[in-house]
């Protein structure tokens, strides 16, 4: 079975500031997709990153980026200049491939961005 | 774009009512996921189909039953409601292993057991 750990209950960032959340996982699949997921007040869930675990190169999306290192099963998220609107619930999330898999999360990160 | 919709997007119920919770998938996907986030946790997988059938089952409760229809919508029946299933049910939807794998989310409904 797999596995989905974030460490940090919460953190905090000043705006402008970088912050790292950081999540392990515990697989014994060679083929599958990790996550970040955003959801902020409104509860809705927002689709942050995705790494596909066959690609050695980090993904990248504007002021997200993530740190995925596949021997030591971690995928944490980096967040440059962060912003008030980057406060939010962040969880990662793992699901394996070629399959209509469900996604397994992570117990979350609360992101507080002050001013 | 279109998006996953969700209805109704707020539910309150009694103890022991049923309730119905509906899920219209972005145009094309044909699969349907349901998780339950209760207060403070993470989602919770309960059920999902693929074209129709189901593929996989989580820890949904024997109160509960899904299904997926022609055209792709699905439906979550919650029968002899508790205080317990007061939480935030997500659908999301993607084209399953046929395509991009990316799961998007619904709004999601809030059901409130009194």
């Amino acid at each position: 079975a797999q596995t989905v750990t974030q460490s940090q209950p919460e953190m905090s960032v000043q705006e402008a500031e970088t912050v790292t959340l950081s999540c392990t996982y515990d697989t014994s699949e060679s083929n599958y997709y990790l996550f970040w997921y955003k959801q902020p007040p409104s509860r809705q869930m927002i689709l942050v990153i995705r790494q596909e675990a066959y690609k050695q190169q980090n993904a990248t999306e504007n002021r997200f980026s993530v740190n995925f290192q596949k021997a030591a099963k971690s995928f944490s998220l980096k967040i440059s200049d962060s912003q008030l609107g980057d406060t939010a619930m962040y969880f990662c999330a793992f699901m394996k491939r070629y399959n209509t898999d469900k996604l397994i999360f992570g117990t979350g990160t609360r992101l507080q961005v002050f001013p | 774009a279109a998006g996953v919709i969700q209805s109704p997007r707020h539910l309150i119920k009694e103890k022991r009512e049923t309730a119905t919770l509906k899920c219209y998938p972005i145009p094309r996907h044909d699969t349907v996921y349901w998780y339950q986030q209760g207060p403070g946790q993470d989602p919770q997988f309960l059920i999902s189909f693929y074209e129709k059938m189901q593929s996989d089952k989580g820890s949904i409760p024997d109160r509960f039953s899904a299904q997926q229809f022609s055209d792709y919508h699905s439906e979550l029946n919650m029968s002899s409601l508790e205080l317990g299933d007061s939480a935030l049910y997500f659908c999301a939807s993607s084209l399953g292993p046929r395509g991009d794998t990316e799961a998007f989310f619904g709004q999601g409904t809030r059901l409130t057991v009194v």
